[in-house]
């Protein structure tokens, strides 16, 4: 079954440090993979995504990741935190069987100035 | 940019009522999902609906859950008699046809007592 791990519960950071969030996946054959962020009473906001090609994905708000085939890993990262990347982020893979989201649990990011 | 849109924000209600949940997707995606966030928990997926019929669902949405697509914008998740453990966050999303990220509305809220 597939599914998505997200190891860290919270990640703290120094504004203008460079930040990672972690993700890894178990998925059968290639995968598709996203991140998507979430700030307070709001909905989830899509960030990039892995389909084919390129291993660096660039997406909004100046966040890339890094798509690694033999660790399996999907990192999230951004060269230089900003309090208001302050959230809730969330990995996920797309369903090999539909086109259902499978999440992992969430990571919150925070970013102390 | 277009949103998807939710109805209400927050919903309260008694235990064993029946509920409806609303959304508009964006105006020319042809796929729509709802999921749910249990306090505290991952997102997970409920159903996918295309041209006019469930095309995916998880073991989560049985006899209970039901979908609907009554005019050319809306889609609704119905409950007929809510229980206790219904009590989540609900969001829909809308995908394009060509397109593999989802966008996710605010969600509701439902809180059942």
């Amino acid at each position: 079954a597939q599914s998505v791990a997200q190891p860290e519960d919270q990640v703290n950071v120094a504004e203008g440090n460079p930040l990672t969030v972690k993700c890894t996946y178990s998925v059968s054959g290639n995968p598709y993979l996203f991140w998507y962020v979430q700030y307070p009473n709001r909905g989830l906001q899509f960030l990039l995504k892995y389909i084919t090609g390129d291993n660096l994905v660039k997406g909004s708000y100046g966040f890339e990741a890094e798509f690694n085939k033999s660790q399996t890993s999907f990192h999230l990262k951004k060269p230089s935190a900003l309090v208001s990347d302050s959230a809730l982020y969330f990995c996920a893979v797309r369903d090999q069987a539909g086109t259902a989201l499978i999440f992992g649990k969430g990571t919150t990011l925070s970013v102390s100035s | 940019e277009p949103e998807v849109t939710q109805t209400p924000s927050h919903q309260v209600t008694q235990m064993g009522q029946e509920v409806i949940l609303r959304c508009v997707p964006i105006s020319n995606h042809l796929y729509f999902y709802w999921y749910r966030q249990i306090l505290g928990q991952k997102v997970e997926f409920l159903v996918s609906f295309y041209n006019n019929e469930i095309s995916e669902k998880s073991e989560i949405f049985d006899d209970q859950f039901s979908v609907e697509r009554p005019d050319g914008s809306n889609f609704t998740l119905k409950i007929r008699s809510t229980k206790l453990e219904d009590s989540a966050m609900y969001f829909c999303a809308s995908r394009r046809d060509s397109l593999y990220e989802q966008y996710f509305g605010p969600g509701t809220r439902l809180t059942v007592t």
